[in-house]
Parts: structure tokens; C-alpha cells; sequence
């Protein structure tokens, strides 16, 4: 597609399910993030893959939070044991690494009950 | 100690009139880039405009320009002849060794400011 791809764009589970959330880039996109952003929050920086060096996982709240990006392409970020503050907006971006902008998905809404 | 730094949480402009909204910076690294989004209500993250720390010049996109101030590390959006959908949170980011590749390249985003246009 055109943009990146975020799915599901909503997501309701109950509190201690696992879930899985995913980001197709932009093709040919080396640079992939996350980012968690709160309601009426700023972006909290989760994590970064570059091409096929080691991501930058500094972000990442707790270890209950994982990502891995395959074949260098789709992400998926998974949460285990999801808790009533993992609810947010997740947003995911690509870039052109030494480019200019970062193009973000519409995100996924994950509500924990 | 914070990145980025955006002091004003809400901000109120007369439709037409120009606003500035204010970002300063903070990082060691000589190879860095500056970028202004745009988050509507609708949630989705826009690009705005984009300064590299080796620009001469400050840069321009239609209504939106950058006053980049490198010694004062400040980056603020000037917004020309508002408009009403200019009403939105906008978030100053900066990307760190985005010349050299050196560095993380993590994109680091400001807690935003809610822009209000009055008509």
C-alpha cells in the first residue's frame, strides 16, 4: 500500500490477555518505530528497527512488551499479560534512513477491560 | 533531562493571525534533524515541516515555516494566516545522527501543544 498500515485499529481485551498489534511500513522503508501515546499524552518512544541491526528496545516499558519485525518489513508488537495502563493509542512509523520525514499508520486503540 | 521541550500546553490564535509555537532542543550531537507534526482530533500524525541541523536556511512549507535559532537550539512553527482546521496538537521532534548514522536515529517527540483557532 501507499501508507503505513496498522491493524486492528481498534482492539478490546480483557485485562491479562496477550495481544498483538501490527505495522505493515511503507515497501522499501528501513526504519521502523513505535510509539504509545496516552490520551491527551505526547508520544512515548517504544522502540526502533533499522534494516537488520539489533533494534533499539530502550523504550519498552516492562518486558510484558516485545516487537519483532520480520524479513525486514511488517512489525508486530505484542503485549503479554496486558494490564488496564497498557490502554492507549499505539502508533507505528517508517522512514528512509538519512531521509527526512516519518510517515505514521492511523494506529490501534487498545483498550484493556 | 528532556530532548525536547515544548513550553506552551495550549495556545489561542484569531483566525488570519500568525502564531509561533516554541520548541527548544537539547543534544550534543552536531548531525541532528528537526520536525513539526500535526495531530488533529482524528488521531493521525501529519508532517509538516522538516530543518537539518546543516541548513543554511530556515525552512518553508506553504503557511508553516521554522525559525531555527541553532545556537539558542530553539526550532519554533510559525504558522501564517490561521485557519480554523489549523486547530490541532502539534508535537516538535528531533532525530539525532541524522546526517553521520551515527547514534540511535530514535525520533524523540514533545509533549505538544493544543493550537485554538478563533473565528
Amino acid at each position: 500500500g501507499a501508507g503505513v498500515s496498522q491493524s486492528p485499529s481498534n482492539k478490546v481485551t480483557e485485562k491479562g490477555k496477550d495481544v498483538e498489534l501490527r505495522c505493515d511500513p511503507i515497501s522499501g522503508h528501513t526504519a521502523l518505530y513505535w510509539y504509545r501515546q496516552s490520551l491527551g499524552q505526547g508520544l512515548e518512544f517504544l522502540i526502533y528497527f533499522q534494516g537488520n541491526s539489533a533494534p533499539d528496545k530502550s523504550g519498552l516499558p516492562s518486558d510484558r512488551f516485545s516487537a519483532e519485525r520480520t524479513g525486514g518489513s511488517v512489525s508486530t508488537l505484542t503485549i503479554q499479560r496486558t494490564q488496564q495502563e497498557d490502554s492507549a493509542v499505539y502508533l507505528c512509523a517508517s522512514s528512509l534512513r538519512g531521509h527526512t520525514e516519518a510517515f505514521f499508520g492511523q494506529g490501534t486503540r487498545l483498550t484493556v477491560v | 533531562a528532556q530532548k525536547i521541550t515544548q513550553t506552551q500546553p495550549g495556545m489561542f490564535v484569531q483566525e488570519k493571525e500568525a502564531v509561533t509555537l516554541d520548541c527548544t532542543y537539547d543534544t550534543s550531537d552536531p548531525s541532528y534533524g528537526l520536525f513539526w507534526y500535526k495531530q488533529p482530533s482524528s488521531g493521525e500524525m501529519i508532517f509538516l515541516i522538516y530543518q537539518g541541523s546543516y541548513d543554511q536556511q530556515n525552512a518553508t512549507e506553504g503557511r508553516y515555516s521554522l525559525n531555527f535559532q541553532k545556537a539558542r537550539k530553539s526550532a519554533n512553527l510559525v504558522i501564517s494566516a490561521s485557519q480554523l482546521g489549523d486547530s490541532a496538537m502539534y508535537f516538535c521532534a528531533m532525530r539525532e545522527g541524522q546526517y553521520s548514522g551515527a547514534g540511535s536515529y530514535q525520533l524523540t517527540f514533545g509533549k505538544g501543544t493544543k493550537l485554538s483557532v478563533i473565528p
